[in-house]
């Protein structure tokens, strides 16, 4: 069965570091997203992406943030000067289209820690 | 607003029995889904209910809408100790194409 993979599955970084997430949907997959999940706390919303473009983002998803599809199959999510309350894990989602009856398939996760 | 706040926060159960868990929402939604999370991992997609449907149904999973009063319940039938995990419902808001907005989630254990 597709499944959405991400790597790496754990990344440690030094406060101030950029670090890019990877992620690949699946494939006749047209929508995709990124979440985060602070230790404890629920998953929230970061940002959703179609055709090139941001089609909506959470007021999480500032200017440290960055989404981007590289090539046919990657998608990635970059924070550019890393804070020690970005430590979470980051789950990668994609789906076929938008709207009331479509699944989102999540990946297993990056977890991200800040020192 | 929050959305999609389940109760109870904790559940704990016997092989065999049932497990019931709430959700409530605050606004009009497109569809709720509900997800399981084991610890420290991904979420897995259990079911889908669209704001138009009543009841589902996939396996041991019974999953139920009421829109009027904005509330969902997910029952697991003849729990297993491999059902131990946390349990969440996301609901999409009828303004939004792809935002998911999770609740806090309902630990569930099951004892053998």
């Amino acid at each position: 069965e597709p499944e959405v993979t991400q790597t790496p599955s754990h990344q440690v970084t030094q406060m101030g570091q950029e670090v890019i997430l990877r992620c690949v949907p699946i494939s006749n997959h047209l929508y995709f997203y990124w979440y985060r999940q602070i230790l404890g706390q629920k998953v929230e919303f970061l940002v959703s992406f179609y055709n090139n473009e941001i089609s909506e983002k959470s007021e999480i998803f500032d200017d440290q943030f960055s989404v981007e599809r590289p090539d046919g199959s990657n998608f990635t999510l970059k924070i550019r000067s890393t804070k020690l309350e970005d430590s979470a894990m980051y789950f990668c989602a994609s789906s076929e289209a938008q709207g009331q009856g479509l699944t989102q398939f999540f990946g297993p996760g990056t977890r991200l820690t800040v020192l | 607003s929050q959305q999609g706040e389940e109760d109870p926060q904790a559940l704990s159960i016997q092989e065999g029995e049932n497990a019931t868990m709430n959700c409530s929402y605050k606004t009009s939604i497109n569809n709720l889904q509900w997800y399981r999370q084991n610890s420290g991992r991904g979420l897995v997609h259990l079911i889908l209910i669209r704001s138009n449907e009543r009841e589902k149904h996939s396996g041991r999973l019974r999953v139920t809408l009421d829109t009027s009063k904005k509330s969902s319940s997910l029952l697991i039938t003849a729990s297993r100790a491999a059902d131990t995990a946390s349990y969440f419902c996301a609901t999409l808001k009828a303004d939004s194409w792809g935002k998911l907005q999770f609740g806090a989630g309902t630990q569930v254990v099951v004892t053998p």
